[in-house]
């Protein structure tokens, strides 16, 4: 049973250009997470999905950022013209559905750096 | 605001040593605690959790007591060995949800065999 799948592992974007992150969520898991890790810091909350719903957002960024799990393929996380700041390791997580306080099963992430 | 604050790293011990990790927090009513696991190439992984005051939390030999006296949550495991070389995470939950965590930056360990 493979585990959460993100890709590319490394992603490396000029500023202003889109960045685009993959999560596959572990075999019957229908929730998704989204968590940044700047440097030195704790992971943050971004964004909670359900197949083609985004059910907590409030800690997405406003702008620039957006977050996507359709009805088939990966979950997809955005960034929009990229800045120096969007550098960091990037989290996704998945539980199955209909299980309270389930514990969260977390991908490798995704280190981005912005040059 | 909540916060969790973890001892920097990276901490270095021979193997067979005796690891304490500190973790501290911030919090107003009664979190749940957890510390989360990350090996090298890998995802985190929960590896023990208490949810209530003097509760203790133990995994593969690693061991938490959650204080609240204190407000500390420390990770302690009698002997380590060099697999057990990764990222520890303290988090906390100070809500009905299991996504909302609120994290200390992490603590890479080293064991040197």
């Amino acid at each position: 049973n493979a585990g959460v799948m993100q890709n590319p592992r490394h992603l490396v974007r000029r500023r202003g250009q889109e960045a685009r992150l993959r999560c596959s969520p572990m075999k019957g898991h229908s929730h998704v997470y989204w968590y940044r890790q700047l440097p030195e810091e704790g992971l943050k909350f971004m964004v909670y999905l359900q197949k083609e719903n985004i059910i907590d957002e409030s800690g997405m960024p406003k702008e620039r950022f957006s977050a996507e799990f359709p009805k088939e393929g990966p979950s997809i996380l955005r960034i929009q013209q990229v800045v120096r700041g969007d550098s960091a390791a990037y989290f996704c997580a998945s539980s199955p559905q209909g299980v309270e306080n389930s514990p969260l099963h977390f991908g490798n992430g995704t280190r981005l750096t912005v040059t | 605001g909540n916060s969790v604050t973890q001892m920097e790293g990276p901490v270095t011990l021979s193997e067979e040593a005796f690891l304490t990790i500190n973790c501290t927090y911030t919090a107003t009513g009664y979190p749940s605690l957890f510390w989360y696991v990350q090996y090298p190439g890998e995802g985190l992984q929960l590896l023990l959790k208490a949810t209530k005051a003097d509760d203790k939390g133990s995994n593969k030999g690693f061991e938490a007591t959650y204080r609240k006296e204190t407000t500390s949550f420390h990770l302690e495991k009698g002997s380590v060995q060099v697999s057990d070389s990764a990222v520890y995470f303290c988090a906390l939950s100070d809500s009905d949800s299991n996504y909302q965590l609120i994290w200390g930056a992490g603590t890479k360990l080293i064991i040197k065999p």
